[in-house]
């Protein structure tokens, strides 16, 4: 069965410091890949996904992750975090057909000021 | 341009009694996608509807659990009998397609407690 492994389950930061999560999945095939931001009190929004092409993909608010076939990973990046970033990371990945995601376990990020 | 919206928002129900969730998705959208999230863990899929019809069930309990998705009003997860175990925070999603491409919109959830 398709699983997505998230490794860090909290992480804390200074403001400014440069993050990096990590994310791996176990399917074979062809998958879109996903990663959602909760932020506190709010809903999942889309930070960013893949589905072909480039596996390196821009998302909003200065977030990329690069997706590494090889190592079956896609892994989530920023050069320089802010307070303002705190929130829980959800990585996911479907299979496709249609819209049923495999989500990972999430990472709790805290930046402090 | 309203997203999906969840309510109740926060959900108390003693042990035996039924609890109903409604979503209602983003306007336009005939796609609804339930899922499940247990403390410290990430969500889990349970259903997929679109448009009175259950396109995929296979996240759902055997017992106990329903889901709808009528032609008109919004998405109803009804779990009856509830136990402890149900309490969770239970999210709904919504798309304008059932292909895999098409990014899922995600409402606030519904927190159930179940006393």
């Amino acid at each position: 069965a398709q699983s997505v492994s998230q490794h860090n389950h909290h992480v804390i930061l200074s403001e400014a410091a440069s993050l990096e999560l990590g994310c791996n999945y176990s399917y074979g095939g062809t998958v879109n890949l996903f990663w959602y931001v909760q932020y506190p009190g709010q809903h999942l929004q889309l930070l960013l996904k893949y589905f072909s092409g480039d596996p390196l993909v821009k998302g909003i608010k200065g977030f990329e992750a690069e997706f590494i076939k090889s190592k079956f990973s896609f892994n989530l990046r920023k050069p320089s975090v802010q307070w303002s970033d705190t929130a829980e990371y959800f990585c996911a990945v479907n299979v496709g057909g249609y819209n049923k995601l495999i989500f990972g376990a999430g990472t709790r990020l805290a930046v402090h000021p | 341009n309203a997203g999906v919206m969840q309510n109740p928002r926060h959900l108390v129900r003693r042990r035996g009694q039924e609890a109903r969730l409604r979503c209602s998705p983003v306007k336009g959208h005939s796609h609804v996608y339930w899922y499940r999230q247990l403390p410290e863990e990430g969500l889990k899929f349970m259903v997929y509807l679109q448009k009175e019809n259950i396109i995929d069930e296979s996240g759902m309990p055997k017992e106990r659990f329903s889901a709808e998705f009528p032609k008109e009003g919004p998405s109803i997860l009804r779990i009856q009998q509830v136990v402890r175990g149900d309490s969770a925070a239970y999210f709904c999603a919504s798309s304008n397609s059932g292909t895999g491409e098409t990014e899922a919109f995600f409402g606030q959830g519904t927190r159930l407690t179940v006393v």
